[in-house]
């Protein structure tokens, strides 16, 4: 399977604790973006990688989230000091270094923090 | 106002139903994306247009870039077909990376 992969899929863990989401992306693909959905809405854009350079955080990602991507392939999203308000599915996309490419969607990681 | 809004937000249809999705934005765009997420989160990528036209089976999406509307078509819509279709718009913001904003999805439950 080429698509883009997201590890794990489902994640419960308790409030205050840490957790971290992984990402592999289409391998020829240089751009690589992390969303939000939670229930009943649409995505909400997190932050965006060219190769291993970040070139955008949202606003919705405060300083307990970090995203890495340190070789230009994979990604990290972490998330620290958990809340239950982080509860929802974070979806991880990647499409090739041009204007308007499609961009093809990983499964994602569905967080449940209790 | 949301820059990218879809109506309904809910559609329930009879098997064999026409259906569309209505989505319209208010930022300046040259390409939409039509998603499908079915249950269990997965996104797949439908259609990206940035002019007239597009057919893939039963789906039909159209645009109109002068009026910001964009159109979602179903034709002979079956129970597999129920799903969240979300409509999406690179650019926002001024960025030209792609980065999407989303509508809130429209969810259509066909039945038998």
């Amino acid at each position: 399977d080429t698509g883009v992969s997201q590890d794990p899929r489902h994640k419960i863990t308790k409030r205050g604790q840490n957790v971290t989401f992984r990402c592999d992306p289409i391998s020829e693909h240089n751009r690589l973006y992390w969303y939000r959905q939670t229930l009943g809405q649409g995505p909400e854009f997190l932050t965006y990688f060219q190769n291993e350079a970040q070139l955008e955080k949202s606003r919705l990602l405060s300083d307990r989230f970090s995203a890495e991507r340190p070789k230009g392939s994979f990604s990290t999203l972490e998330i620290q000091r958990t809340e239950q308000g982080d509860s929802a599915m974070y979806l991880c996309a990647s499409s090739r270094l041009a204007v308007n490419n499609e961009q093809f969607f990983g499964p994602g990681t569905r967080l449940t923090v209790l | 106002k949301n820059e990218v809004e879809q109506s309904p937000q809910n559609l329930t249809a009879q098997e064999g139903e026409f259906i569309t999705i209505n989505c319209s934005y208010s930022v300046g765009i040259s390409a939409l994306h039509w998603l499908q997420q079915h249950p269990g989160g997965g996104i797949v990528s439908l259609f990206m247009l940035s002019s007239g036209k597009k057919k893939h089976g039963r789906l039909i999406a159209t645009i109109n870039i002068q009026e910001k509307h964009s159109s979602l078509h179903i034709t002979a819509s079956h129970p597999r077909d129920s799903a969240v279709y979300i409509c999406a718009v690179p650019g926002a913001g001024g960025t030209s990376y792609g980065k999407l904003t989303f509508g809130q999805g429209t969810i259509l439950t066909v039945h038998p």
